[in-house]
């Protein structure tokens, strides 16, 4: 298994440019999660799915939009960059679970908006 | 409003010196505390998940216990490649695990 794996591992992108960042997981999750980290702080939730067709805002969703279409992938599309959104981004999966499953994380996406 | 905050910041220690990081957490429910290990450059690894008061678990060199308002990741005679940044989150919400993440505390074991 590859886990869950992200593309590209790192982007620059001019002010105003759009970009797509790349997640799949093999494990068949239902659950997937992208979360932003800026320097020396911790991970905060952008969006998740609990399914396929299932999306739903997390902590930090503006400027970010999300699609499912597959159990497999899980996408993160920026429109209209902005110095604001230079991070690190990390997709993370889990099982269906309420309670207390681990969540695997990909190997991460450094961004710089300039 | 969920929060967790973890101290100290950064901590460098001896090799074999050992030390405690603290994780504080104010969260409407519990649902569970977990710890997760991040090298530079690479994703955060589960390290362990607590889900009540007075639970603890071990895994070689480190143990984490929980109380109603903290966790503390204890580290026992430390060596070099424990050298990493310790996230502490709390998961918040029924279904999917959203989890809030304190900012980290950056180890570094000096041989």
């Amino acid at each position: 298994n590859a886990g869950v794996t992200q593309t590209p591992k790192f982007r620059i992108l001019k002010i105003g440019q759009s970009m797509t960042l790349q997640c799949a997981q093999d494990m068949n999750h239902n659950y997937m999660y992208w979360y932003r980290q800026d320097p020396g702080m911790g991970l905060k939730l952008i969006y998740y799915s609990v399914g396929a067709g299932i999306t739903d805002k997390g902590e930090v969703p503006n400027g970010y939009n999300v699609s499912r279409s597959t159990t497999e992938d899980f996408p993160l599309r920026l429109e209209l960059a902005a110095p604001s959104q230079t991070s690190v981004y990390f997709c993370a999966s889990s099982y269906s679970t309420s309670r207390g499953n681990e969540q695997f994380f990909g190997p991460g996406t450094r961004l710089t908006v300039l | 409003e969920d929060q967790v905050t973890q101290s100290p910041e950064a901590l460098r220690l001896q090799e074999g010196e050992s030390s405690s990081l603290n994780c504080s957490y104010t969260v409407s429910g519990l649902r569970g505390l977990f710890w997760y290990r991040q090298d530079p450059g690479k994703g955060p690894e589960f390290l362990f998940t607590l889900y009540s008061a007075g639970e603890e678990k071990e895994k070689e060199r480190l143990k984490a216990t929980l109380t109603k308002k903290e966790s503390f990741l204890h580290i026992t005679a430390p060596k070099p490649e424990d050298s990493a940044t310790y996230l502490c989150a709390v998961q918040v919400g029924q279904g999917a695990q959203k989890l809030v993440f304190g900012q980290g505390t950056r180890l570094t074991i000096n041989p």
